[in-house]
């Protein structure tokens, strides 16, 4: 079965860039493009990065997004302390998989 | 604009089935190349999709998933459904709906979500 690993926890202070890793496998994040989610305490997750490096409308372009091989980044530039949630990434290997999710916390 | 939202049960006993409907209002079901999913969240954890369906019917599930689970259309009403049968503990959850890309774990937008709980 295969997974998308992410780390558990991330941290940054304020103006800070952090990067959030989702690493996969050549069947998986080698092979397709990788979507990330932000999703706050309560709420239902948002589309925040999608085909790998894509913006969906209303996204700052503090949020940007990068894959290679087998891995992909999502990078959180200028970081605020609205941007403290959790953040999942996704992809496509016979099956859609989500990452185990990130919690960012903005010290 | 385009709106999901949930609705069936907040409550399922052991070995039951567990129903839910996906209302879609903003526009049609039927007029776009989307697939239209269901991801569910365990209290305290992470997503996991359960599967989507085409305004035709196609379906695709999650192989884990895949013996206990129904989803169907209904394009007259602009609504999606989800049948999970047999259902445990393990299966309480946030369940949500979301417009899906298709084979691509691209899901937007989402609905509110629903909290169905498995208890007797």
């Amino acid at each position: 079965q295969s997974v998308l690993t992410q780390p558990p926890s991330a941290s940054g202070t304020p103006g800070q860039r952090v990067t959030i890793s989702c690493s996969g496998s050549s069947s998986s994040i080698g092979s397709d493009t990788v979507n990330w989610y932000q999703q706050f305490p309560g709420a239902a997750p948002k589309l925040l990065i999608y085909s790998g490096r894509q913006r969906p409308s209303g996204v700052p372009d503090r949020f940007s997004g990068s894959q290679s091989g087998t891995s992909a980044s999502l990078a959180i530039s200028g970081l605020q302390s609205e941007d403290e949630a959790d953040y999942y990434c996704a992809t496509w290997d016979d099956n859609v998989l989500f990452g185990g999710g990130t919690k960012l916390t903005v010290l | 604009q385009l709106q999901l939202q949930e609705s069936g049960p907040g409550l399922v006993k052991p070995s039951e089935t567990l129903s839910l409907t996906c209302t879609v209002s903003g526009g049609s079901i039927s007029s776009s190349s989307y697939y239209w999913g269901w991801i569910r969240q365990p209290p305290g954890k992470g997503l996991e999709w359960i599967g989507s369906i085409y305004h035709s019917g196609i379906a695709y599930y999650n192989p884990s998933l895949k013996s206990r689970v129904t989803i169907s259309v209904d394009t007259s009403e602009n609504q999606f459904s989800l049948n999970l049968r047999s259902v445990t503990a393990a299966d309480t959850a946030v369940y949500y709906c979301a417009r899906d890309l298709g084979y691509t774990g691209y899901f937007d937008p989402w609905g509110q979500g629903t909290l169905v709980t498995v208890s007797s």
